[in-house]
């Protein structure tokens, strides 16, 4: 298997712009968590599914954040209006089970620049 | 409720050894141990289950004292490879909940 896949790598935007991060998690995997990772925050979870159903969003940030998993094989995080402190390095993770027992593969992420 | 790393950096020459810990406010069931390089994904390294659990590979170990809520990270006899920032992670309602991390820097 590839891994965790993101795209895209990076993405530069202008303040008020839509932006869409995708991720592809490993086939069989049952749970897929987005985090956010800052100098400050460190690693944030925004939110975490289990069978393509959002379990627990409470890590979103605000209402401009949503995130989908129309199908075991595809997320996205969408960012509408984009905000420059928004501009953070995105990661997808996803692992064979929930329950946090067992290990988390993270794709390569995202790195998101708001200007 | 988001596990406490410490100390939030250390630098060794190669060769010495480090100790890192992380320490729960909450009831502590498990323990996830990552390294993220710079620039790269954090990898796993180890998950610890149960309570008194001592596990390793290569010069990389890890204890947990479910009692007392923390687990310790040990890496003997430093490589350069070991540089990094390193974090645990705890679960909570089926969701890993990282640490701020604890940068590794080894030098030559």
């Amino acid at each position: 298997d590839a891994g965790v896949i993101q795209s895209p790598r990076h993405e530069v935007t202008e303040m008020g712009q839509e932006v869409t991060l995708r991720c592809k998690p490993i086939s069989g995997h049952n749970s897929l968590f987005w985090y956010r990772q800052t100098m400050m925050r460190g690693l944030e979870l925004l939110i975490y599914f289990n069978n393509n159903v959002p379990i627990d969003d409470s890590g979103m940030p605000e209402d401009r954040f949503s995130a989908k998993m129309p199908n075991a094989s595809f997320s996205t995080l969408k960012i509408q209006p984009s905000e420059p402190r928004d501009s953070a390095v995105y990661f997808c993770a996803s692992s064979l089970a929930g329950g946090g027992n067992t290990e988390a593969f993270f794709g390569q992420g995202t790195r998101l620049t708001v200007v | 409720q988001q596990p406490v790393q410490s100390p939030q950096a250390v630098i060794l020459r190669e060769g010495e050894d480090a100790v890192i810990n992380c320490s729960s406010s909450k009831a502590l069931y498990s323990v996830h141990w990552y390294r993220q390089k710079h620039g790269e994904a954090p990898v796993f390294l180890m998950i610890l289950l149960k309570g008194g659990e001592q596990k390793g590979h290569d010069k990389i170990s890890a204890s947990f004292n479910e009692k007392k809520q923390q687990s310790s990270l040990y890496l003997t006899a430093s490589q350069l490879s070991y540089s990094g920032t390193y974090f645990c992670g705890t679960p909570r309602d089926d969701k890993i909940i990282f640490g701020k991390g604890t940068r590794l820097h080894i030098l030559p």
